[in-house]
């Protein structure tokens, strides 16, 4: 089966930098994602990671360790529009293929 | 370029009564995706289709709920009879192959009463 465990709520001040962990236990991996989703809209990708270490985009960066099944999103410089929830998903095989099942989210919310 | 295009974006009906809901993928992707969200939850998988097979629909209960995709680009999901359970927003992905990154819709909110 698939375990993907993420912390339910954070909160941070504007400015400052968070980070967001992210565990997972699956039968195979290929691959994790991470979307950001604000309140009643669709998830958006942030990032993927296949191999070890950090990949960093602009004020968001992501990491992962295969061998832990751990991996993280951090984001610099805090704004109050970081505030919405980010999911972290497993791509692992099924049936041939590789499908990403998704962790329940960690609901950031920015504060001033 | 379009997005993923759902409707409706939201639907209230009574337990027992059948609803629908229709996705329209990127163009050119060939891979699609149902999930449901439960509210402080993930997507979770409903049914994948590759073209126009369907794969991957194990968490689908197929006894209330179907789904096609006719032609290989738009797809619809009923569900017949919906339970009050059924409460919750359906979003359809599409994606370029089984590789590439999910695009989401903003989703189908479903309230039953």
């Amino acid at each position: 089966g698939q375990n993907i465990d993420q912390p339910t709520e954070m909160t941070a001040t504007e400015g400052a930098i968070v980070q967001i962990n992210c565990t997972y236990q699956t039968s195979g991996f290929n691959g994790l994602f991470w979307y950001q989703q604000h309140a009643g809209e669709a998830p958006t990708f942030l990032s993927y990671n296949v191999l070890d270490g950090l990949e960093e985009k602009g004020r968001f960066s992501s990491f992962l360790s295969r061998s832990k099944g751990y991996s993280y999103l951090l984001l610099k410089e805090l704004q109050m529009k970081d505030s919405a929830s980010y999911l972290c998903a497993v791509r692992s095989p099924s049936g041939g293929s590789y499908i990403p099942t998704f962790g329940r989210g960690t609901s950031l919310i920015v504060h001033p | 370029e379009a997005g993923v295009v759902q409707s409706p974006r939201y639907k209230i009906i009574e337990k027992k009564q059948p609803v629908a809901f229709w996705c329209n993928p990127i163009s050119g992707h060939n891979t699609l995706y149902w999930y449901l969200q439960n509210l402080g939850q993930g997507p979770e998988l409903l049914i994948r289709y590759e073209n126009e097979e369907a794969v991957d629909d194990s968490q689908l209960p197929k006894d209330r709920f179907s789904a096609e995709r006719l032609k290989g680009v738009d797809s619809t999901l009923k569900i017949q009879p919906a339970e009050l359970g059924d409460s919750a927003v359906y979003l359809c992905a599409s994606s370029f192959g089984l590789g590439g990154e999910l695009f989401f819709g903003e989703g189908s909110r479903l309230t039953v009463l």
